[in-house]
């Protein structure tokens, strides 16, 4: 069963805390991506790269890190920087520009 | 310039209805405009896609209308079902360069179609 897996489906953080997300592909896609979704704002790009090793970021990558040591995983941490990290995440992964992007199921996050 | 705007935010259709929803963009350099459509707690899911060489294109019952001069692009579904109830994205990105399938997106639809 090929595409993108992201765990866990459900995390819970308390404040000061940092948690990681993980995200893994099957694709063999060069290219992976972190989106954040807010209600009524649809999904925002907090960090992508395009090989391993390397990675930019996005319109929200404050409070946020990732890396890539594999060309399968991306994970994404959610550090106490971030002031406000209750969302709904979605990790996706394509193959260049122009081709479609595959998103996983997402890992909501709530702080408590 | 890197926006894409988006409407309505929310629709309601009857069954059998036409659902229209459209995106509106600025920058130029845009080539590639996929429609994604996202069900409650799930990731979205690849609909359909266009680039701008052609101002048509048909899958099944939904078909990406694109005007080039006007910047924009619209969905349109036909014989809307319940089933097809969803918040739709559109999405847009360039080729090439630093992008690398880099993809903005529209704030989103809700549509719901009523029995």
């Amino acid at each position: 069963d090929g595409g993108i897996t992201q765990s866990p489906k459900y995390l819970f953080r308390k404040e000061g805390q940092n948690v990681t997300l993980s995200c893994e592909q099957n694709l063999n896609h060069d290219a992976m991506y972190w989106y954040r979704q807010d209600p009524g704002q649809g999904l925002r790009l907090i960090y992508y790269s395009q090989i391993v090793n390397d990675f930019q970021k996005g319109d929200i990558a404050e409070g946020y890190s990732v890396s890539r040591e594999k060309k399968e995983s991306f994970p994404l941490t959610v550090t106490s920087a971030q002031k406000n990290p209750t969302a709904f995440y979605l990790c996706a992964a394509t193959q260049g520009s122009g081709s479609e992007q595959f998103f996983g199921p997402g890992t909501r996050l709530t702080v408590l | 310039q890197q926006q894409v705007k988006q409407s309505p935010q929310s629709l309601i259709v009857q069954k059998g209805g036409i659902s229209i929803i459209n995106c509106a963009y600025e920058n130029t350099a845009f080539d590639y405009f996929p429609w994604y459509q996202q069900f409650p707690g799930k990731g979205p899911a690849l609909l359909i896609a266009i680039r701008p060489d052609v101002s048509e294109k048909k899958e099944g019952r939904f078909t990406i209308s694109f005007n080039k001069s006007a910047k924009q692009f619209s969905l349109h579904i036909m014989d809307s079902q319940p089933g097809d109830s969803a918040t739709y994205f559109c999405a847009a990105s360039t080729a090439g360069g630093t992008s690398y399938g880099k993809l903005t997106f529209g704030q989103g639809t809700i549509l719901t179609v009523h029995p």
